[in-house]
């Protein structure tokens, strides 16, 4: 049992460069979240998903898509790389009850836009 | 979801009780209250939520007021791995919808 993964751990990218951060679970978990943390700050949300096929905006959604094609996996995409994108991305994943179960994070990405 | 306010850092000696207060003056009716912590660069880490009633588990012990506008979250015997980020979180259980919110946290640094 594996948890959430994040995949790559660490990348650099040189600005208007694109790439894609995948974020996989092995829990059956529902609801699947995209966070970036940037130095000294808390955690700020970007997208989120409550379903296969379902996505939807955070706190701070501009320059990334999302997508939700299978249970498992939530995508986080960068179409055109920019200073400002540099951070550490985390991904969470939670049942998706109503009976409020905890979210589990991955290890994150730490990703430099040069 | 409602907004929560925490002190930036808070020390606390090895052994002792860890008491992390959390405002949430706005909460409402069907939100929860949800502890997270973060150790150093680490994916953060549930530790405990709860409604109305207080509540413990095997990691800490979380302590609501009557009118719900503030909690507490007691760590009994502080160890030196306790050292993290705590972050209160406030939000509603809702079906489809669910935002996990985080904000800025508290520094808790243990010390010897």
């Amino acid at each position: 049992n594996a948890g959430v993964t994040q995949t790559p751990k660490f990348r650099v990218l040189k600005t208007g460069q694109s790439m894609t951060l995948l974020c996989a679970q092995d829990m059956n978990h529902e609801y699947m979240y995209w966070y970036r943390q940037d130095p000294g700050m808390g955690l700020r949300l970007i997208h989120y998903s409550v379903g296969e096929g379902t996505t939807a905006k955070g706190e701070v959604p501009d320059g990334y898509n999302v997508s939700r094609l299978k249970k498992q996996n939530f995508l986080l995409g960068l179409e055109s790389a920019a200073p400002s994108q540099t951070s550490v991305y985390f991904c969470a994943s939670r049942l998706g009850d109503i009976l409020n179960t905890e979210a589990f994070f991955g290890q994150g990405t730490r990703l430099t836009v040069v | 979801d409602a907004k929560t306010t925490q002190p930036p850092s808070m020390d606390c000696a090895e052994g002792r009780a860890a008491n992390l207060p959390c405002n949430h003056s706005t909460i409402s009716g069907n939100e929860y209250v949800y502890w997270y912590r973060q150790i150093h660069s680490q994916g953060p880490q549930y530790i405990i939520h709860g409604l109305k009633n207080n509540e413990t588990n095997e990691m800490a012990s979380l302590i609501i007021t009557e009118d719900r506008k503030s909690s507490t979250l007691i760590l009994p015997h502080a160890t030196l791995r306790d050292t993290a980020v705590y972050y209160c979180i406030v939000r509603v259980a809702l079906y489809n919808t669910d935002k996990l919110i985080f904000g800025t946290g508290t520094r808790l640094q243990v010390f010897p």
